[in-house]
């Protein structure tokens, strides 16, 4: 039973170009969702997140998206940058539930120059 | 940086021996996890750490043990390593709400 879902294991973009990254969850009580980016033998790192109350949140070239009637949200990316090639996970959570976060499988984004 | 790092960070061992992989954290934080990852799956939650002596499974914990006599310190233990436990394993550390992951540790049984 996989509650947080990535469908597509890999995109290619164009440096420059809007790189969007999707996910889609199963379970309602999840309340919080972020994305971290994971380089080739290292850890992931946080990206962004957000809150089930919000619909948008922006950080700079990264927003992330959230349709809570559709259990979806996306990663844009503008513009994307070859530095930017890397496996993106979503992940999400319950509040005061320990901190324990679901994963999606992954994307692995290529951007190419 | 947020002060996290594991040892080994590579490991080989043999099916039947018991490994134990260790966290360490330089930030005083309260929370701390363990993860694996494997292709197809993302990352997965072994068990968790709420405090010294306080811990809780997670969604693959069969197998696999920790144990946490400071704050500082998670470790993971598998009394009897078996091929399926080959992966990368991740020690996190609770912030706000987001996760910091350690380097990882590489472990392969054969």
């Amino acid at each position: 039973d996989q509650q947080v879902k990535q469908n597509s294991p890999s995109l290619s973009v164009q440096e420059g170009r809007i790189s969007i990254l999707n996910c889609d969850y199963t379970n309602s009580m999840f309340d919080y969702f972020l994305w971290y980016k994971k380089y080739p033998a290292e850890g992931p790192t946080f990206l962004i997140s957000i809150s089930s109350i919000k619909d948008k949140n922006e950080d700079g070239r990264f927003t992330v998206f959230l349709n809570k009637s559709a259990k979806h949200l996306s990663l844009h990316i503008v513009p994307s940058q070859p530095g930017d090639s890397a496996v993106y996970f979503c992940a999400a959570g319950v509040y005061n539930q320990g901190g324990k976060l679901i994963f999606g499988q992954g994307t692995e984004l290529s951007v190419k120059p | 940086d947020a002060g996290i790092t594991q040892s080994p960070r590579h490991k080989v061992t043999e099916t039947g021996t018991p490994v134990t992989l260790r966290c360490h954290q330089t930030e005083n934080h309260r929370y701390m996890y363990w993860y694996r990852q494997d292709p197809g799956h993302g990352l997965r939650l072994i068990h968790y750490s709420y405090g010294v002596k306080d811990t809780d499974k997670g969604e693959v914990s069969d197998g696999y043990s920790v144990s946490r006599s400071k704050t500082e310190d998670f470790l993971l233990t598998l009394e009897s390593a078996t091929s399926s436990q080959t992966s990368v394993y991740f020690c996190a550390i609770q912030g706000n709400n987001e996760q910091y992951f350690g380097p990882g540790t590489r472990l392969t049984v054969t």
